[in-house]
């Protein structure tokens, strides 16, 4: 398995852009959510979805709009990116609760974002 | 979710066990204690958990007072490696999403 992939591993852009930061992963888990950290910082929640086809919004989700259309893929789209939106981005998957099991989340290797 | 407390950092001699506090004196019955752990600018990464009792993995062992109002992470032998922030987490077993809520953490630095 390749675990949690994220895709740029690192992105400049200017005031206005948008883009979307990729995030796919081949265990077939259920969960799948977007954080943000800044620097210094905790992680904080920005959307996750519980699977296919459903999505709800986390802690920090202005400014930033996701879809979940397989299993596999939870992109999260900036509308228009803004300096504020400089951050690194980590997206994380889980399989559900089974049998009154823990499942921890696995993260990927961040996206590292800079907007100017 | 209930509020923890940790101490912003810690250092250990290399070799020596790394005994990390963390304080949750809200938490409720059905919420369980978590560890993360994040080495520098790479993605966070599952520890340990526990309700009640005291438990240990191949990574950690944590240890949950009677009154479950705080506990403590034990690296046994901590190495170079385990230099990284800790983030103490405490919130229902299988939430929404089974989301995480991230403090500050504890940032331990493995000293030679």
């Amino acid at each position: 398995n390749a675990g949690v992939t994220q895709t740029p591993k690192f992105q400049v852009l200017k005031t206005g852009q948008s883009m979307t930061l990729q995030c796919a992963q081949d265990m077939n888990h259920e969960y799948m959510s977007w954080y943000r950290q800044d620097p210094g910082m905790g992680l904080r929640l920005i959307h996750y979805s519980v699977g296919a086809g459903i999505t709800d919004q986390g802690e920090v989700p202005n400014g930033y709009n996701v879809s979940r259309s397989t299993t596999e893929d939870f992109p999260l789209r900036l509308l228009s990116a803004a300096p504020s939106q400089t951050s690194v981005y980590f997206c994380a998957s889980s399989r559900t609760s089974g049998g009154g099991s823990y499942n921890e989340q696995l993260f990927g290797p961040g996206t590292r974002l800079t907007v100017l | 979710d209930a509020k923890t407390t940790q101490p912003t950092s810690m250092d250990c001699a290399e070799g020596r066990a790394a005994n990390l506090p963390c304080n949750h004196s809200t938490i409720s019955g059905n919420e369980y204690v978590y560890w993360y752990r994040q080495i520098h600018s790479q993605g966070p990464q599952y520890i340990i958990h526990g309700l009640k009792n005291n438990e240990t993995n191949e990574m950690a062992s944590l240890i949950i007072t009677e009154d479950r109002k705080s506990s403590t992470l034990i690296l046994p032998h901590a190495t170079l490696r385990d230099t990284a922030v800790y983030y103490c987490i405490v919130r229902p077993r299988n939430n929404a999403g089974n989301m995480l809520t991230f403090g500050g953490g504890t940032r331990l630095m493995v000293k030679p």
